[in-house]
């Protein structure tokens, strides 16, 4: 069966500096992962994929995704955060089928 | 741009009381999606459908029914609210072989 990991509950990071949100992962076969981003009181926003290709995915908002096969993470990453970075993101792995399998968030928190 | 609005932003409803929960996308989407969201487990999927009249029971069925009469309509229903509904649910829609969701704002539901 699937299963998503975000190993840290809460990551508080200071405004400037880079961030990493961690996401391993199980999945059977060759696996389609994906960030999203929910702020307060909003449904989940599409962040970005990796599906195949490149190991470094690019996606909105300055953020990029390191898919690691032998590691099986998918860890999000920022240069330099943003205040307005602060909110929920959820690691995703679809599975052979239609369906996701996402993990229990991680809160960011960005400090001015 | 791809749009899922969902019928309520909050409801208070009583035990026992019959809910009804309802979704709309406006891009022809073959794949809708009800998942609830509690702090902690992340996104746990209820049911989904991938045509009229079609549905799949998801991870935690029970209690929830689902109606799909028109492709752009998904609503969720709660038979006998209990406490224990008592949770964010989220609704999304997809093509079948695109593999983004598109989320709606979600629906806060208190059962007292």
């Amino acid at each position: 069966a699937q299963s998503v990991a975000q190993p840290e509950d809460q990551v508080n990071v200071a405004e400037g500096n880079p961030l990493t949100v961690k996401c391993t992962y199980s999945v059977s076969g060759n696996p389609y992962l994906f960030w999203y981003v929910q702020y307060p009181n909003r449904g989940l926003q599409f962040l970005l994929k990796y599906i195949t290709g490149d190991n470094l995915v690019k996606g909105s908002y300055g953020f990029e995704a390191e898919f690691n096969k032998s590691q099986t993470s998918f860890h999000l990453k920022k240069p330099s955060a943003l205040v307005s970075d602060s909110a929920l993101y959820f690691c995703a792995v679809r599975d052979y089928g239609q369906n996701f399998v996402f993990g229990p968030g991680t809160r960011l928190s960005v400090l001015p | 741009d791809v749009k899922v609005t969902q019928s309520s932003r909050y409801l208070v409803k009583r035990t026992g009381e019959k809910v009804f929960l309802e979704c709309v996308q406006d891009m022809d989407h073959e794949n809708m999606f009800w998942y609830r969201q509690d702090p902690g487990l992340g996104l746990r999927l209820i049911y989904f459908s991938y045509d009229v009249k079609m549905k799949e029971k998801g991870d935690i069925p029970e209690g929830y029914s689902v109606s799909r009469e028109k492709k752009e309509r998904f609503s969720l229903i709660l038979e006998s609210a209990s406490t224990n509904q008592t949770s964010m649910y989220l609704c999304a829609s997809s093509r079948p072989v695109q593999e983004t969701q598109y989320f709606g704002p979600g629906t806060r539901l208190l059962v007292l």
